[in-house]
């Protein structure tokens, strides 16, 4: 779905180094949602963010930080890269509202390479 | 605590042969879950969830919670099924906000 993109899509990095991931969407949903993915481990979620306003941790948010700089907005950081940081890295978006979990759509993926 | 069990990281099958993918759960909770795929090259996207109880592409699962299963089936595969699938549950996390958990996942590889 071309509406969620991230930046950049392939990133090569030394340990120790600070980075940035983008993510934007177009759907005008409220909610989004930074994920790394690794084999055998599935996604795990690391920070999400239900408005602009609010930021809250994941399971796994330890050497990360997040800014929603805007709805259509949410950069991921990590302030000192290590090579356990090596991962494919996934940005999602969501309507809000109470009751059910709604649709998340996911963008294409950053690969990171921490060396 | 929540959490996702997908026993099998492979699966391989034949055109035309049913095809079942393990999907556990463990919520005290009220679960929904659902299935994703992510199709060569392609973003993860939904396939189906619990609680619209649908058919897309084929595949059903049913919610099972006795067995705290749900897995997925497909009468009769076909190669253009083959991909990652990951099973997910949606839980309420501390401080009553909903937050989804995936499982390690499945891939599937439907043989000519």
């Amino acid at each position: 779905d071309a509406d969620v993109t991230q930046t950049p899509r392939n990133r090569i990095t030394k340990t120790g180094k600070r980075i940035m991931l983008e993510c934007s969407q177009t759907k005008g949903h409220d909610r989004m949602y930074w994920y790394r993915q690794d084999p055998g481990l599935g996604l795990r979620l690391i920070y999400y963010s239900f408005d602009v306003k609010d930021i809250n941790k994941g399971e796994i948010s330890d050497g990360y930080s997040v800014s929603r700089q805007a709805q259509a907005k949410f950069s991921l950081s990590l302030e000192s890269a290590i090579p356990n940081q090596t991962a494919l890295y996934f940005c999602a978006t969501s309507g809000s509202g109470t009751g059910v979990w709604k649709t998340q759509y996911f963008g294409p993926g950053t690969r990171l390479l921490v060396l | 605590a929540q959490r996702v069990t997908q026993p099998e990281k492979l699966l391989s099958v034949f055109k035309g042969a049913p095809v079942e993918l393990k999907c556990n759960y463990s919520y005290s909770g009220s679960p929904e879950l659902f299935w994703y795929v992510q199709y060569s090259r392609q973003r993860l996207q939904l396939l189906l969830r619990h609680i619209s109880r649908e058919s897309i592409k084929g595949f059903t699962a049913d919610l099972n919670k006795g067995e705290t299963s749900f897995h997925l089936k497909k009468p009769f595969a076909q190669e253009e099924d083959s991909a990652m699938y990951y099973c997910a549950l949606s839980y309420v996390a501390s401080g009553s906000a909903r937050q989804l958990t995936f499982g390690s996942g499945t891939q599937l590889t439907v043989l000519p």
